[in-house]
């Protein structure tokens, strides 16, 4: 069984600054790792993925994560937020190799808060 | 090219009723899954559907039912309804094995089916 843990549950940041969003994964096989956005009064969004190949990945956004499987980390990083940034972000991971597995196991969320 | 929609958009229940969601997916994908998501909780997996049956299912109990049409379009039944039933319901689509990426777990979401039951 996989489980995702994300450690803070609000991120309070001012406009302009620097964020991390942490994200910690168990599992016994491989996996893929995502992470969704959540805007308010929606549904969730794609923001990135890692499925193979290099361990930093990007969206087009200006946010990265980086996979760290000694750690069985995954977390989200952005060097300058924008108030625009505020929202839920969620770190999910799905069993690799699968096939249509469909089943995506979310952490609890991030309430990232932008503060101008 | 229209991305996964959902019906109702809001809904107001009361204990022991039953209730129908339903889901569209985007174009070319022919899996649906549901996911309950609670208030200030990430989304939790009931079921998924391919080719018209259920594949996988989360822990939820029987309550929780689900049927899946020959255009990929699905719905979720929740019967005898309780007041911890109140929540956003959300139907997430993924290309499959017509598209032949299967297996990424990459799901495109819609905005939910918001229920309260009373």
């Amino acid at each position: 069984a996989q489980s995702v843990t994300q450690l803070d549950s609000q991120v309070p940041v001012f406009e302009e600054a620097p964020v991390e969003l942490r994200c910690n994964y168990s599992s016994s096989v491989s996996v893929y790792l995502f992470w969704y956005v959540q805007y308010p009064n929606q549904g969730l969004q794609l923001l990135l993925k890692y499925l193979s190949g290099s361990t930093l990945v990007e969206s087009i956004n200006g946010f990265e994560a980086e996979f760290n499987k000694s750690q069985t980390s995954f977390h989200l990083r952005k060097p300058s937020v924008h108030i625009s940034d505020t929202a839920e972000y969620f770190c999910a991971v799905s069993r690799k190799g699968s096939g249509n597995t469909g089943k995506l196991i979310f952490g609890q969320g991030t309430t990232l808060q932008v503060k101008p | 090219d229209a991305g996964v929609t959902q019906s109702p958009t809001h809904l107001i229940k009361t204990r022991g009723q039953q209730v129908t969601l339903r889901c569209s997916p985007k174009s070319g994908h022919d899996t649906v899954s549901w996911y309950q998501q609670a208030l200030g909780q990430g989304p939790q997996f009931i079921f998924q559907y391919y080719e018209e049956e259920e594949r996988q299912r989360g822990n939820f109990p029987d309550r929780f039912s689900g049927h899946q049409f020959p255009n990929y379009s699905s719905e979720l039944n929740v019967n005898a309804l309780l007041l911890g039933d109140s929540a956003l319901y959300l139907c997430a689509s993924s290309p499959g094995a017509l598209a032949g990426d299967a297996g990424t777990g990459e799901l495109f979401f819609g905005e939910g089916s918001r229920l309260t039951v009373l």
